[in-house]
């Protein structure tokens, strides 16, 4: 089964709007992480957010808050005052704390690729 | 904040021949690195991880002999290409995770 599920392909919001890209996940762990990364068409993968299981208030940076609603197990990321420069791949990941070996590694979404309008 | 650098950022070479992409982590120790493999348009998958020190551990489906994983120092993971094929053109990019995960700048493999 899938860990994270993006289910937006294509994105599209005019600037200066708001956006909500959409993320669900899939775990049994008690604890773990969810990331935003951004990747624009260079290829870098750029940290947006982090957002811990045990975290009681959403995270925000900047113009970037994660709406995480635990019992739904979602995580989506919310772009207020869209520029014309956030148009890329968004991805969501998770990391499981438990996991042994593994630990550390990353789960990711297919992505949204979010274009942004003038 | 912490960063991890990857070298090259691209690089072309001729079918046949092997390739050497390097992960390094500047300003922290990285016991555990990470690379993954993007194709154009789709998600990252991880290929391997690699621990300092010891052999790495490759996920289901990856050729270790293919993809040779060393982690020879804390603060640097290399992962050569072996007898590089076009179907092997690809983004590789590597993590490391001092906490949350850094990522290098990637590499553009085309093999012609």
């Amino acid at each position: 089964a899938q860990k994270i599920t993006q289910t937006q392909p294509g994105m599209f919001v005019q600037e200066k709007e708001a956006v909500t890209l959409d993320c669900t996940y899939d775990t049994s762990d008690q604890s773990y992480g969810l990331f935003w990364y951004k990747q624009p068409s260079s290829g870098e993968m750029i940290f947006l957010i982090y957002q811990g299981s045990y975290d009681e208030q959403n995270a925000t940076e900047g113009r970037y808050s994660l709406n995480f609603q635990k019992a739904r197990k979602s995580a989506n990321l919310v772009i207020s005052a869209s520029q014309l420069g956030d148009s890329a791949m968004y991805f969501c990941a998770m990391r499981e704390v438990d996991r042994g070996s593994t630990l550390g590694r990353l789960y990711f979404g297919r992505g949204t690729q979010l274009t942004v309008w003038p | 904040g912490a960063v991890v650098s990857q070298h090259p950022s691209r690089v072309i070479c001729k079918s046949g021949t092997s390739v050497k992409i390097e992960c390094r982590s500047l300003d922290f120790q990285a016991t555990t690195m990470f690379w993954y493999r993007q194709f154009p348009k789709q998600s990252l998958m991880l290929m391997a991880t690699s621990n300092e020190g010891s052999k790495a551990t490759y996920e289901q489906g990856v050729e270790k002999d293919k993809f040779l994983i060393n982690h020879a120092s804390l603060t640097l993971s290399t992962l050569t290409v072996t007898s590089a094929h076009p179907e092997d053109s690809s983004f590789y990019i590597c993590s490391a995770t001092p906490g949350q995960a850094f990522f290098g700048q990637g590499t553009r493999l085309t093999v012609v």
